[in-house]
């Protein structure tokens, strides 16, 4: 287990406040992932990055934003724009190549 | 645009009895079927994807594209199968570099 480390498991963010959960990888994957996944919605894909300092909007990107500066990480911020943002986060990566994506263990968001 | 339906939100089936977990897409090409699975208070992991065509802890799926599904199945249940399972896919419109995933269906076995 491990290799993909999500930081902090809880986290709660006040009205109008920006907060960034942290993805943290040791595997030397190229692609990285970020999913929102909600009760009987499944995973959506909110963005993505293949390389380092480039990335996409996924399905649902309204209200979030991402950086790669690193190979290694990748954080994502829940801006103010994000009206529900109470949701099981999910980071996953992926060695370029292989169509296999590994996932951390999630940060769940609540709002006070 | 690509789509995964799982039909079912709930299935649930007594230990040793047959399952069948449904899965049906929706994409132009030739896609890339994935199983995977979130057991309780694990991380989401890969169970079997359609090209290696391995049998995966007795389970196994089979790509029917005439049927644009991809089901998975068990013909015995075990207690330790009882999970949250999600279909997924994988397309030639994002260099096969994203997923698409159903909604999920929870897998409940009892004794």
């Amino acid at each position: 287990d491990g290799g993909i480390t999500q930081s902090p498991k809880y986290l709660f963010r006040k009205e109008g406040q920006n907060v960034t959960l942290s993805c943290e990888q040791n595997l030397n994957h190229d692609a990285m992932y970020w999913y929102r996944q909600d009760p009987g919605q499944g995973l959506r894909l909110i963005y993505y990055s293949q390389i380092v300092n480039d990335f996409q909007k996924g399905d649902i990107a309204e209200g979030y934003s991402v950086s790669r500066e690193k190979k290694e990480s990748f954080p994502l911020t829940v801006t103010s724009a994000q009206k529900n943002p109470t949701a099981f986060y999910l980071c996953a990566s992926r060695l370029a190549g292989k169509n296999i994506q590994y996932f951390g263990a999630g940060t769940r968001l609540s709002v006070l | 645009a690509q789509r995964v339906t799982q039909p079912e939100k709930l299935l649930s089936v007594f230990k040793g009895a047959p399952v069948e977990l449904k899965c049906n897409y929706s994409y132009s090409g030739s896609p890339e079927l994935f199983w995977y699975v979130q057991y309780s208070r694990q991380r989401l992991q890969l169970l079997l994807r359609h090209i290696s065509r391995e049998s995966i802890k007795g389970f196994t799926a089979d790509l029917n594209k005439g049927e644009t599904s991809f089901h998975l199945k068990k013909p015995f249940a075990q207690e330790e199968d009882s999970a949250m399972y999600y279909c997924a896919l994988s397309g030639r419109g994002s260099g096969y570099s994203t997923l698409t995933f159903g909604k999920g269906t929870m897998l409940l076995v009892s004794p």
